[in-house]
């Protein structure tokens, strides 16, 4: 497709259970971001790839998350062992390059019930 | 560490006004300022983004205006449209990868 895909676009799960995001990014896109957005918040930075090097994974919140883009196209952010505080929007950037503006996919609505 | 400030967090205008939404930022090292535009259950989407080394820039009924040596940046919609109604975010990279938003700009028009 012409922009950034993610999914699913909505996944409720139970607190304790691992879910897995994923981010189809536009084709030819090196650059590749996950950011968590907050009801009524901005989006902020969780972590970024460059094709299949992770740079940069200052942002995510604890050890209980983790991104992986193994071929440098498709990514899958993975969270396990859920909690309440996790519900939020995962929203998911690619650029050309790091120094291109960053298209937005629409977001994972997660909920931790 | 950067920090992006904007201001107001909620505007209404009456159609056909004009809407300004300003930010501030920390880093004076910054040289890439976007403005993104998000609607109910969309992704942000890039509208309009400047570079340092201009002072403004223009597209159709939105134009950007930077001030380096303040350290803010406004967006500026003109003949305002019922469509304009979404949630803004000003935003300024960090070291060229991770981008920092600014908590968001919801900006009502008024029929």
């Amino acid at each position: 497709g012409a922009g950034v895909s993610q999914s699913p676009r909505y996944k409720v799960a139970k607190r304790g259970q691992d879910v897995a995001l994923r981010c189809d990014p536009i084709s030819g896109h090196v650059s590749l971001f996950w950011y968590q957005q907050a009801l009524g918040q901005g989006p902020e930075f969780l972590t970024y790839f460059q094709n299949e090097a992770q740079l940069d994974k200052s942002g995510l919140p604890s050890d209980r998350f983790f991104a992986e883009r193994p071929e440098g196209s498709v990514s899958t952010l993975k969270i396990q062992r859920t909690q309440q505080e996790d519900s939020a929007v995962y929203l998911c950037a690619t650029s050309g390059d790091s120094n291109q503006p960053q298209h937005f996919g629409d977001g994972t609505r997660l909920s931790i019930l | 560490g950067e920090n992006v400030e904007q201001h107001p967090s909620t505007l209404s205008v009456q159609e056909g006004d004009s809407a300004v939404i300003k930010c501030t930022y920390s880093d004076s090292a910054s040289n890439y300022f976007p403005w993104y535009k998000q609607e109910l259950g969309k992704g942000p989407q890039l509208i309009i983004d400047i570079r340092s080394n201009v002072g403004e820039k223009k597209d159709q009924r939105i134009a950007v205006t930077l001030n380096k040596t303040a350290k803010h940046f406004s967006l500026h919609i003109t003949e305002t449209q019922p469509e304009d109604s979404a949630v803004y975010f000003c935003a300024t990279p960090l070291r060229d990868d991770k981008i920092i938003f600014g908590k968001g700009t919801r900006l009502h028009i008024l029929p």
